[in-house]
């Protein structure tokens, strides 16, 4: 079974912090995502990388950035958390079309 | 901009009723069509996936319905049960690096006994 784990299902910061969301997946799997998922809006895909070191900007990168050192760790960082990045943060993998989701970290930005 | 609509946000059914949640794609490079399936606390999880070779698609109870020259694409779950109440994504890929999917808002099912 594909396991895809986030650091945190809970998480709460202050505007301003430096925040950082881990990922990790057990297959081998080149694809990694993040998405954050607000009702009504769906997943929005915040960046993805299709290799170690390689990373694509998504539809919503604005505010930020992600690591990718090795295949099976990818990254979230929120360099100056605020108010408006408060959502639920979804990790996924894939090798192929089909993609495997972590369970989630709520992020509660004060 | 929303490449993928879907509609209802919300349905609510009695048992063995058969919700129908649509979506409209506008991108014709788009050629993966999957459903993802939600259950609260958890990440969403692959349901059924239809590609645009062919216009219907069962797995068990759960039918995906394919119409490409109106770029729009449906789910019916047939005999609904209160288990299926979920949040259901219809999402949309084309062959692009990483196989990236643009996902709808989600619909809220649920299924009373």
């Amino acid at each position: 079974d594909v396991k895809v784990t986030q650091s945190s299902r809970y998480l709460v910061k202050r505007t301003g912090e430096k925040v950082f969301l881990e990922c990790v997946q057990d297959m081998d799997h080149e694809n990694m995502f993040w998405y954050r998922q607000d009702p009504g809006l769906g997943l929005r895909l915040i960046y993805f990388s299709y290799d170690v070191k390689m990373k694509e900007k998504g539809d919503i990168p604005e505010g930020y950035s992600v690591s990718r050192e090795k295949k099976e760790r990818f990254s979230l960082i929120l360099e100056s958390a605020s108010t408006n990045q408060t959502s639920m943060y979804l990790c996924a993998s894939s090798l192929r079309d089909e993609q495997y989701f972590g369970p989630g970290t709520r992020l509660t930005v004060t | 901009q929303q490449q993928v609509k879907q509609s209802p946000q919300s349905l609510i059914v009695q048992k063995g009723g058969i919700p129908i949640i649509n979506c409209a794609y506008e991108n014709t490079a788009f050629d993966y069509f999957p459903w993802y399936q939600q259950f609260p606390g958890k990440g969403p999880a692959l349901l059924i996936a239809i590609r645009p070779d062919v216009s219907e698609k069962k797995e068990g109870r759960f039918t995906i319905s394919f119409n490409k020259s109106a770029k729009q694409f449906s789910l019916h779950i047939m005999d609904s049960q209160p288990g299926d109440s979920a949040t259901y994504f219809c999402a949309a890929s084309g062959e692009t690096a990483g196989n990236k999917l643009t996902f709808g808002g989600g619909t809220r099912v649920l299924v009373k006994p």
